[in-house]
């Protein structure tokens, strides 16, 4: 399976302190995606790098990309109690159709 | 417009029911997903279609039934489920299959 697999699969800090999470998956990817998902509603694209990347930012977030290793980490700085969520990243493994996620990461945030 | 939007937002029926989810996009966007996600779990990718066609179809059992009547809308057609097709249905829509894709909110949805 293609399927991406998150770690930790659950992680709980305080308010301010940095979150870092970490997808790793199996085959070639093209680009990889991460998704905050809150409580039973839907999923909020955050950020996307591709194969040809290694780091990104968006506001408080920074995305690495190692395709070397096949790893990805979603780095959250100065985190808030807003940041908890279910964290997914999404691959577009060459072969499939459509995006594959992964198992998810859950982030408590404490105030 | 950047939302997808879906109704209605709570489902409970009996397993002798049909009923319809119906999601709506005004994005452009060429290609619509259905999903199903259980508690704790990754969303798991139902249907498929790109340009209105049905183009993957991951195996779900005939009791769902998709349809796109047009670019902008998305039906799921619900009939005679079982209490294990419990779960949160969701919609979304990207520009093209590996694009960011846009989430509706989902239809939680109750069989028993």
């Amino acid at each position: 399976s293609q399927q991406g697999e998150e770690d930790p699969q659950a992680l709980s800090i305080q308010e301010g302190e940095n979150a870092t999470m970490n997808c790793s998956y199996k085959t070639s990817i093209n680009n990889l995606q991460w998704y905050r998902q809150n409580s039973g509603r839907g999923l909020v694209h955050l950020i996307l790098i591709r194969s040809n990347e290694r780091e990104k930012h968006s506001g408080r977030l920074r995305v690495t990309l190692d395709t070397s290793k096949k790893s990805s980490s979603l780095l959250i700085t100065a985190s808030r109690a807003a940041d908890t969520a279910s964290y997914f990243c999404a691959t577009d493994a060459r072969g499939y159709s459509t995006l594959t996620f992964g198992k998810g990461t859950m982030l408590l945030v404490s105030p | 417009d950047t939302e997808v939007t879906q109704t209605p937002k709570h489902l409970v029926m009996g397993m002798t029911n049909k009923k319809s989810l119906k999601c709506e996009q005004h994005m452009g966007h060429r290609a619509m997903y259905w999903y199903k996600q259980k508690a704790k779990k990754p969303p798991e990718l139902m249907f498929v279609y790109s340009y209105e066609k049905l183009s993957i179809n991951e195996s779900v059992p005939s009791r769902f039934s998709p349809e796109c009547p047009n670019s902008s809308l998305l039906n799921l057609h619900l009939h005679a489920l079982q209490p294990e097709d419990s779960a949160l249905y969701l919609c979304a829509s990207s520009q093209d299959h590996f694009d960011e894709q846009y989430f509706g909110p989902g239809t939680r949805l109750t069989v028993t």
